[in-house]
């Protein structure tokens, strides 16, 4: 069965600077997809950025990047200009393709501070 | 547009009580999932339904049982309340390409057995 390792049960940084989240997967298939979701406070799930595992190129959005290391079963995300806003539970959770399942981490709190 | 609609927000039972989880979303997706989220953990998925009339077991179903009826609404049972599942639980969809896909999320419905 795949997991999603997430090692890193809190971290924080400082308003403006770049914090790095990590997290490992195992799976012994090539065809598959990483998501980060976020989850503030107000506890709704919030997709922050998607890589497909066929596609070397990392994910960017906006402030939001990922190190995607295949070979390492590494997915790494960077958040820069960290802004208050970005305070939450950080999930990295992986969707084996073909399957109708999608497995979670335990998730980083990730406290930005003024 | 209201997305994925969870009620209640939350609830107290009694053990061996029973009660019923709504979910509906009104985006025509045809993938729905319930997730329960235990503290310090990541979401575990317990049903998924990938169109009306068809629902599958996750990875932690016993306790709970699903229907399918509309493609709109995804109701989770609890038959008989016990207090290890006290917990939140979410709801989600997506669209016809399925879990690879981003998956919109309710508020989520925390829930205490007592």
């Amino acid at each position: 069965a795949q997991t999603v390792t997430q090692s890193q049960p809190e971290m924080s940084v400082q308003e403006a600077e770049t914090v790095t989240l990590s997290c490992t997967y195992d799976t012994s298939e090539s065809n598959y997809y990483l998501f980060w979701y976020k989850q503030p406070p107000s506890r709704q799930m919030i997709l922050v950025i998607r890589q497909e595992a066929y596609k070397q190129q990392n994910a960017t959005e906006n402030r939001f990047s990922v190190n995607f290391q295949k070979a390492a079963k590494s997915f790494s995300l960077k958040i820069s200009d960290s802004q208050l806003g970005d305070t939450a539970m950080y999930f990295c959770a992986f969707n084996q393709g073909g399957s109708e399942k999608l497995v979670f981490g335990k998730g980083t709190k990730l406290t930005v501070n003024p | 547009n209201a997305g994925v609609t969870q009620t209640p927000k939350f609830r107290i039972l009694k053990i061996g009580q029973s009660m019923t989880l709504q979910c509906t979303q009104d985006m025509n997706h045809n993938y729905m999932y319930w997730y329960r989220q235990d503290p310090g953990m990541g979401l575990k998925l317990i049903y998924y339904s990938v169109g009306a009339g068809i629902t599958d077991k996750g990875e932690v179903p016993n306790g709970y049982n699903v229907s399918r009826s509309t493609t709109e609404d995804f109701p989770l049972r609890l038959e008989l309340a016990a207090p290890s599942q006290t917990s939140v639980y979410f709801c989600a969809s997506n669209s016809d390409r399925g879990p690879n896909q981003p998956q919109h999320f309710g508020d989520g419905t925390r829930l205490s057995i007592l």
